[in-house]
């Protein structure tokens, strides 16, 4: 069974501050890593799709990194904003079917 | 960027009775559709794959006579709860994949089977 952990499960940090989180998946047969950001009561909105090991993209103040060779990818946020408050998903894809094995998320809180 | 809908975004039924749930991309066509489901403190679960024009793919564990998908347009999959029980309360969630390696999620429906 394919398991994918996030770490912490939940975080709770001062408006400014940088934080990172971490998702552990399996480092054989790697397709691809998805992160999401899931807002309560809205759709998780996609924020990368890494593939390659060494990988880093960015996206205004969030960025990940990818190593698939030990199976972790890290999320970084920098400067961090009340907005920023989410359940961040990350998502091991196996195969180019596009199934998706999800972690259980990092719940962060932001407090102004 | 693009939109899935789903409807209802909660529903309350009574044991036995069956709950059709349905996923819309509005602003693309979906040839594949997925069904997944969360239950509390856990993570998301895939259930099933919902092709367009053919019988869906379920995951092992997933009763397919239970949780019926129908996926007849490339902007519409449905999922039926059939004679719903408590234990089917639940998150259910579908994503509907646009391009090759993006994937978009709707709103999520939150299950509760009295």
């Amino acid at each position: 069974i394919l398991n994918v952990e996030q770490s912490p499960q939940s975080l709770h940090v001062q408006e400014g501050d940088s934080t990172n989180f971490t998702c552990s998946f399996p480092s054989s047969n790697f397709y691809a890593l998805h992160w999401y950001r899931w807002e309560t009561a809205k759709s998780p909105e996609a924020l990368f799709v890494m593939t390659l090991n060494g990988d880093e993209k960015k996206k205004g103040r969030i960025s990940a990194t990818l190593n698939t060779k030990e199976g972790y990818s890290y999320l970084y946020i920098k400067g961090s904003q009340p907005e920023d408050s989410a359940t961040y998903l990350c998502a091991f894809q196996v195969d180019s079917s596009y199934k998706l094995i999800f972690g259980s998320g990092t719940r962060l809180l932001v407090r102004p | 960027g693009a939109v899935v809908s789903q409807h209802p975004s909660w529903v309350i039924c009574k044991s036995g009775t069956s709950v059709k749930i349905e996923c819309r991309s509005l602003d693309f066509q979906a040839t594949t559709m997925f069904w997944y489901r969360q239950f509390p403190k856990q993570s998301l679960m895939l259930m099933a794959t919902s092709n367009e024009g053919s019988k869906a793919t379920y995951e092992q564990g997933v009763e397919k006579d239970k949780f019926l998908i129908n996926h007849a347009s490339l902007t519409l999959s449905t999922l039926t709860v059939t004679s719903a029980h408590p234990e089917d309360s639940s998150f259910y969630i579908c994503s509907a994949r646009q391009r090759p390696d993006e994937q978009f999620f709707g709103p999520g429906t939150r299950l509760t089977v009295l």
